[in-house]
């Protein structure tokens, strides 16, 4: 149990377009999933937390007209990279909250975004 | 000061050796204590989860917390070429559920 997928698991796009992530809860319902940005032989930075129905809430330097995120059920939730440049670049992983049994987070598969 | 500090490895060993990875921590309330293993390009994969001080075992992993040294530890009996991965620490407050604070992780090798 506790399965989290991720599409695409790779996307290559132009400077300037917009991709979308989506992270499926595929066994349970999320309240929270949330969005990881790595870097290589680094650890998870985390962009943003998501509940369900309401507005994401952002750390601190991460733009969020530039990483637009929506939760709009208790199993999905989509970041938009907005405009992409070649410095978003990265592995973005995303997690869900499973506040049944061990109530932590458990993390998709991750998207290799490479921006040209 | 990082709130966890986890020596970045790589580690080496050999084929069935114990394994030993390790964090410390500053914050005194954290409470709920995890491993992840994460391989190369994949998604950090939930290995233990821990509730406050103590010992956990499964299968050839056990995960320890000392509350009072501020530190953490996995172990892995038996550690296998498949075992070859980067380990994160993660922990976070008692406090309704708050963000997980990771460790830099450690990167382990095991050789045949």
């Amino acid at each position: 149990g506790a399965v989290v997928s991720q599409h695409p698991s790779r996307v290559i796009c132009k400077s300037g377009t917009s991709v979308k992530i989506e992270c499926r809860s595929l066994d349970f319902q999320a309240t929270t999933m949330f969005w990881y940005r790595q870097f290589p032989k680094q650890s998870l930075m985390l962009m943003a937390t998501s509940n369900e129905g309401s507005k994401a809430t952002y750390e601190q330097g991460v733009e969020k007209d530039k990483f637009l995120i929506n939760h709009a059920s208790l199993t999905l939730s989509t970041l938009t990279v907005t405009s992409a440049h070649p410095e978003d670049s990265s592995f973005y992983i995303c997690s869900a909250r499973n506040s049944g049994g061990t109530d932590t987070q458990y993390f998709g598969p991750g998207t290799r975004l490479t921006v040209l | 000061q990082k709130e966890v500090e986890q020596d970045p490895g790589p580690l080496s060993v050999p084929e069935g050796a114990i394994v030993s990875l390790n964090c410390t921590y500053s914050n005194s309330a954290f409470q709920y204590f995890m491993w992840y293993r994460q391989y190369s390009r994949k998604g950090p994969e939930l290995l233990m989860y821990t509730y406050s001080s103590g010992n956990k075992e499964d299968g050839r992993f056990t995960a320890q917390v000392d509350k009072s040294s501020k530190y953490i530890s996995l172990f892995i009996r038996d550690s296998q070429p498949s075992d070859s991965a980067t380990y994160l620490c993660a922990m976070r407050l008692n406090t309704g559920f708050q963000k997980l604070v990771f460790g830099t992780g450690t990167r382990l090798l095991v050789s045949p």
